[in-house]
């Protein structure tokens, strides 16, 4: 059974602060990661994509992937209200399941 | 990013009738598209695998007598909920990847099914 775990939270932190989300996964060979955005009523939106090792950038986001310690992480720099939602970690299936697995996802709460 | 669009966005019904909802892919070929259900501050459950031209895969614990998946052409994908009942009040998300396999998948805008 793959899994991706994640914190479910809320992690509340004040804006303009660095949020930090992270995820790790059971499949030693999944080679593809991704991080979705879920607004309250509203259908998650990709965000990042990853596949090597270390860090990618994309405006305020960074998204961090360690395969050894098979987890990674996503970076929100200067906070903002509008990034309260809920985070969702996927991942790529090694083999079998052609379809990422999610993470129950990390509500992320942005105060003022 | 690839577009999927999903309607209805909101769809209230009677107990007892059948509701569809469809699913295109608008700017890429998806022979493959997925659906995805989500109950109030829970996490996406994966009900099905819609596949173009051949039957639908489900995931255990779904019926799928109930929820009907057709994948008749490479940009369209419909889940019909027969016979709703009050509990199959869900959000209904169809998402679909122009990559292939284990890649990004991007999502429609999803249906609010309330049965009344």
């Amino acid at each position: 059974q793959k899994e991706v775990e994640q914190n479910s939270g809320p992690l509340s932190v004040p804006e303009g602060a660095i949020a930090s989300l992270n995820c790790t996964y059971s499949d030693r060979g999944s080679q593809s990661f991704f991080w979705y955005r879920q607004y309250s009523g509203k259908s998650p939106e990709l965000i990042m994509s990853i596949y090597s090792n270390g860090d990618k950038e994309d405006g305020r986001f960074t998204a961090q992937l360690n395969k050894a310690s098979q987890y990674v992480s996503l970076l929100i720099r200067d906070s903002q209200p509008s990034d309260s939602a809920t985070y969702l970690c996927a991942v790529g299936s090694s083999g079998g399941s052609y379809i990422p697995t999610f993470g129950r996802g990390t509500s992320l709460i942005v105060h003022p | 990013g690839a577009v999927v669009s999903q309607h209805p966005s909101r769809v209230i019904c009677k107990s007892g009738t059948s509701v569809k909802i469809e699913c295109r892919s608008l700017d890429f070929q998806a022979t493959t598209m997925f659906w995805y259900r989500q109950f109030p501050k829970q996490s996406l459950m994966l009900m099905a695998t819609s596949n173009e031209g051949s039957k639908a895969t489900y995931e255990q614990g779904v019926e799928k007598d109930k929820f009907l998946i057709n994948h008749a052409s490479l940009t369209l994908s419909t889940l019909t909920v027969t016979s709703a009942h009050p509990e199959d009040s869900s959000f209904y998300i169809c998402s679909a990847s122009p990559t292939g396999p284990n890649e990004k998948l991007f999502f429609g805008s999803g249906t609010q099914l309330s049965v009344l």
